[in-house]
Protein backbone atom coordinates (compact mmCIF):
# COMPACT_ATOMS: atom_id res chain seq x y z
CA UNK A 1 0.00 0.00 0.00
CA UNK A 2 1.20 3.38 -0.77
CA UNK A 3 -1.09 5.21 0.78
CA UNK A 4 -1.82 8.60 -0.75
CA UNK A 5 1.00 9.65 -3.32
CA UNK A 6 1.37 13.10 -4.79
CA UNK A 7 3.66 14.33 -7.98
CA UNK A 8 5.55 16.87 -7.93
CA UNK A 9 7.33 17.34 -4.59
CA UNK A 10 8.05 20.64 -5.73
CA UNK A 11 7.76 22.76 -8.48
CA UNK A 12 8.36 26.39 -9.57
CA UNK A 13 5.47 28.21 -12.26
CA UNK A 14 5.82 31.34 -13.77
CA UNK A 15 3.07 33.77 -13.68
CA UNK A 16 0.19 32.51 -16.27
CA UNK A 17 1.50 29.12 -17.05
CA UNK A 18 -0.46 26.06 -16.02
CA UNK A 19 0.26 22.90 -14.45
CA UNK A 20 -1.62 20.15 -12.75
CA UNK A 21 -0.89 18.87 -9.34
CA UNK A 22 -1.14 14.95 -9.59
CA UNK A 23 -2.93 12.95 -6.54
CA UNK A 24 -3.44 9.22 -5.87
CA UNK A 25 -4.26 6.94 -3.39
CA UNK A 26 -4.73 2.38 -4.12
CA UNK A 27 -6.78 2.36 -0.38
CA UNK A 28 -9.83 2.32 -2.71
CA UNK A 29 -11.10 5.27 -0.84
CA UNK A 30 -14.43 7.02 -1.85
CA UNK A 31 -13.93 10.64 -0.51
CA UNK A 32 -10.77 12.99 -1.84
CA UNK A 33 -9.83 16.54 -0.91
CA UNK A 34 -7.11 19.11 -1.67
CA UNK A 35 -5.88 21.43 0.84
CA UNK A 36 -3.58 24.44 0.63
CA UNK A 37 -1.27 24.84 3.65
CA UNK A 38 0.16 29.00 4.39
CA UNK A 39 2.18 29.78 7.19
CA UNK A 40 0.06 31.17 10.30
CA UNK A 41 -3.56 30.45 8.13
CA UNK A 42 -3.38 26.67 8.71
CA UNK A 43 -4.99 24.19 6.20
CA UNK A 44 -7.79 25.23 4.01
CA UNK A 45 -10.18 23.65 1.58
CA UNK A 46 -10.33 23.84 -2.10
CA UNK A 47 -11.90 20.97 -3.39
CA UNK A 48 -13.15 18.03 -2.74
CA UNK A 49 -14.89 14.87 -4.19
CA UNK A 50 -17.41 12.20 -2.90
CA UNK A 51 -16.73 10.04 -5.17
CA UNK A 52 -15.88 9.10 -8.83
CA UNK A 53 -17.55 11.76 -11.00
CA UNK A 54 -18.76 14.09 -8.24
CA UNK A 55 -16.98 16.92 -6.92
CA UNK A 56 -17.51 20.06 -4.92
CA UNK A 57 -16.11 23.65 -3.55
CA UNK A 58 -14.40 23.79 -0.59
CA UNK A 59 -13.14 26.97 1.15
CA UNK A 60 -10.76 28.80 -1.73
CA UNK A 61 -11.36 27.12 -4.73
CA UNK A 62 -11.04 30.10 -7.03
CA UNK A 63 -8.22 29.43 -9.76
CA UNK A 64 -8.00 25.97 -9.57
CA UNK A 65 -10.30 23.09 -11.19
CA UNK A 66 -10.63 19.75 -10.45
CA UNK A 67 -11.68 16.26 -12.09
CA UNK A 68 -12.24 12.87 -10.63
CA UNK A 69 -12.73 10.22 -13.15
CA UNK A 70 -11.76 7.32 -11.92
CA UNK A 71 -11.49 6.24 -7.49
CA UNK A 72 -8.01 6.51 -7.33
CA UNK A 73 -6.98 9.70 -9.15
CA UNK A 74 -7.58 13.36 -7.99
CA UNK A 75 -6.16 15.89 -9.80
CA UNK A 76 -6.07 19.68 -9.53
CA UNK A 77 -5.42 22.12 -11.78
CA UNK A 78 -4.19 25.89 -11.97
CA UNK A 79 -5.32 26.77 -14.65
CA UNK A 80 -3.22 30.49 -14.88
CA UNK A 81 -0.76 30.59 -12.05
CA UNK A 82 -0.60 33.77 -9.33
CA UNK A 83 2.03 34.40 -7.13
CA UNK A 84 -1.15 34.26 -4.58
CA UNK A 85 -0.89 30.30 -5.06
CA UNK A 86 2.06 30.06 -4.09
CA UNK A 87 1.88 27.24 -1.59
CA UNK A 88 2.25 23.89 0.03
CA UNK A 89 -0.63 21.15 -1.63
CA UNK A 90 -1.77 18.75 0.33
CA UNK A 91 -4.43 15.88 -0.74
CA UNK A 92 -6.56 13.36 0.98
CA UNK A 93 -8.57 10.58 1.14
CA UNK A 94 -10.46 8.70 3.47
CA UNK A 95 -13.03 5.70 3.58
CA UNK A 96 -16.20 6.53 4.90
CA UNK A 97 -18.13 9.00 6.37
CA UNK A 98 -18.08 9.61 10.80
CA UNK A 99 -16.80 9.28 13.37
CA UNK A 100 -13.01 6.92 14.12
CA UNK A 101 -12.60 7.17 9.90
CA UNK A 102 -9.18 8.82 9.46
CA UNK A 103 -8.22 10.96 6.77
CA UNK A 104 -5.09 10.22 5.29
CA UNK A 105 -2.79 12.73 3.75
CA UNK A 106 -0.53 12.71 1.02
CA UNK A 107 3.52 14.28 1.43
CA UNK A 108 2.76 17.77 -0.32
CA UNK A 109 3.58 19.15 -3.45
CA UNK A 110 5.33 22.71 -2.89
CA UNK A 111 4.72 25.20 -5.35
CA UNK A 112 6.38 28.56 -5.87
CA UNK A 113 4.92 30.93 -8.43
CA UNK A 114 7.20 33.70 -9.67
CA UNK B 1 -14.88 34.83 9.35
CA UNK B 2 -12.26 32.05 11.15
CA UNK B 3 -14.72 29.30 12.05
CA UNK B 4 -12.04 27.37 14.55
CA UNK B 5 -10.10 29.85 16.24
CA UNK B 6 -6.90 28.23 18.10
CA UNK B 7 -4.44 29.20 20.70
CA UNK B 8 -1.57 29.60 21.59
CA UNK B 9 0.37 30.02 18.19
CA UNK B 10 3.52 28.77 19.73
CA UNK B 11 4.05 26.51 22.99
CA UNK B 12 7.10 25.46 24.90
CA UNK B 13 7.02 22.82 27.08
CA UNK B 14 10.13 21.03 29.12
CA UNK B 15 10.14 17.29 28.85
CA UNK B 16 7.93 15.49 30.68
CA UNK B 17 5.16 18.39 31.15
CA UNK B 18 1.78 18.92 30.20
CA UNK B 19 1.12 20.63 26.73
CA UNK B 20 -2.13 22.35 26.86
CA UNK B 21 -3.57 23.57 22.81
CA UNK B 22 -6.95 25.12 22.99
CA UNK B 23 -9.61 25.57 20.09
CA UNK B 24 -12.97 27.43 19.65
CA UNK B 25 -15.57 27.23 17.44
CA UNK B 26 -18.34 29.03 16.35
CA UNK B 27 -20.55 26.98 14.02
CA UNK B 28 -23.02 24.86 16.53
CA UNK B 29 -23.15 22.41 13.52
CA UNK B 30 -20.12 21.24 13.60
CA UNK B 31 -19.93 17.28 14.95
CA UNK B 32 -16.68 16.19 14.32
CA UNK B 33 -13.26 17.48 15.97
CA UNK B 34 -10.24 16.06 15.19
CA UNK B 35 -6.88 16.56 16.11
CA UNK B 36 -3.97 16.47 13.78
CA UNK B 37 -0.23 16.27 13.98
CA UNK B 38 2.09 17.40 11.13
CA UNK B 39 6.26 16.86 11.79
CA UNK B 40 7.77 19.39 8.96
CA UNK B 41 8.05 18.14 5.25
CA UNK B 42 5.14 15.58 5.82
CA UNK B 43 1.50 15.64 5.81
CA UNK B 44 -0.83 16.07 8.91
CA UNK B 45 -1.57 13.02 10.42
CA UNK B 46 -4.45 12.29 12.88
CA UNK B 47 -3.91 11.93 16.24
CA UNK B 48 -7.04 11.60 18.09
CA UNK B 49 -10.93 12.92 17.48
CA UNK B 50 -14.03 13.35 19.50
CA UNK B 51 -17.66 13.32 19.42
CA UNK B 52 -19.61 16.03 21.23
CA UNK B 53 -21.86 14.06 23.27
CA UNK B 54 -18.78 13.19 25.08
CA UNK B 55 -16.88 16.03 27.11
CA UNK B 56 -13.32 13.73 26.68
CA UNK B 57 -11.83 11.19 25.09
CA UNK B 58 -8.29 9.56 26.14
CA UNK B 59 -5.37 7.90 23.86
CA UNK B 60 -2.49 6.79 25.91
CA UNK B 61 -0.98 10.66 27.12
CA UNK B 62 -3.13 12.12 24.45
CA UNK B 63 -6.88 13.70 26.30
CA UNK B 64 -9.45 15.90 24.65
CA UNK B 65 -11.69 17.76 26.65
CA UNK B 66 -14.54 18.81 24.84
CA UNK B 67 -17.07 21.74 26.13
CA UNK B 68 -20.15 21.77 24.29
CA UNK B 69 -21.90 25.16 26.13
CA UNK B 70 -18.62 27.58 25.78
CA UNK B 71 -18.09 25.40 22.12
CA UNK B 72 -14.81 24.98 22.72
CA UNK B 73 -11.95 21.87 22.77
CA UNK B 74 -8.39 21.55 23.62
CA UNK B 75 -5.77 19.23 23.43
CA UNK B 76 -3.86 17.78 26.21
CA UNK B 77 0.04 16.24 25.97
CA UNK B 78 0.64 14.54 29.08
CA UNK B 79 4.46 13.79 29.96
CA UNK B 80 4.98 15.59 26.87
CA UNK B 81 8.24 14.40 24.99
CA UNK B 82 11.15 15.91 22.73
CA UNK B 83 9.38 13.44 19.95
CA UNK B 84 5.86 15.03 20.57
CA UNK B 85 7.69 18.69 18.80
CA UNK B 86 5.53 18.92 16.03
CA UNK B 87 2.64 21.17 14.73
CA UNK B 88 -1.01 20.57 16.20
CA UNK B 89 -3.96 21.31 14.54
CA UNK B 90 -7.56 21.30 15.39
CA UNK B 91 -10.46 21.05 12.92
CA UNK B 92 -13.96 20.63 12.95
CA UNK B 93 -17.02 19.31 10.38
CA UNK B 94 -20.55 19.16 9.55
CA UNK B 95 -22.28 15.63 9.54
CA UNK B 96 -19.29 13.75 10.40
CA UNK B 97 -17.60 14.39 7.46
CA UNK B 98 -14.01 13.35 7.92
CA UNK B 99 -12.87 15.06 3.98
CA UNK B 100 -14.29 18.33 4.39
CA UNK B 101 -12.45 20.06 7.29
CA UNK B 102 -12.33 23.50 8.75
CA UNK B 103 -8.66 23.97 10.21
CA UNK B 104 -7.25 25.98 13.17
CA UNK B 105 -3.69 27.50 12.41
CA UNK B 106 -2.16 25.39 14.27
CA UNK B 107 0.25 25.66 16.90
CA UNK B 108 3.92 24.60 17.33
CA UNK B 109 5.10 22.44 20.06
CA UNK B 110 8.89 22.36 20.75
CA UNK B 111 9.45 19.81 23.93
CA UNK B 112 12.80 20.49 25.31
CA UNK B 113 14.48 17.54 26.55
Amino acid sequence: NAGVTQTPKFQVLKTGQSMTLQCAQDMNHEYMSWYRQDPGMGLRLIHYSVGAGITDQGEVPNGYNVSRSTTEDFPLRLLSAAPSQTSVYFCASSYALGFGETQYFGPGTRLLVL
Amino acid sequence: QQQVKQSPQSLIVQKGGISIINCAYENTAFDYFPWYQQFPGKGPALLIAIRPDVSEKKEGRFTISFNKSAKQFSLHIMDSQPGDSATYFCAASTGGSNYKLTFGKGTLLTVNP
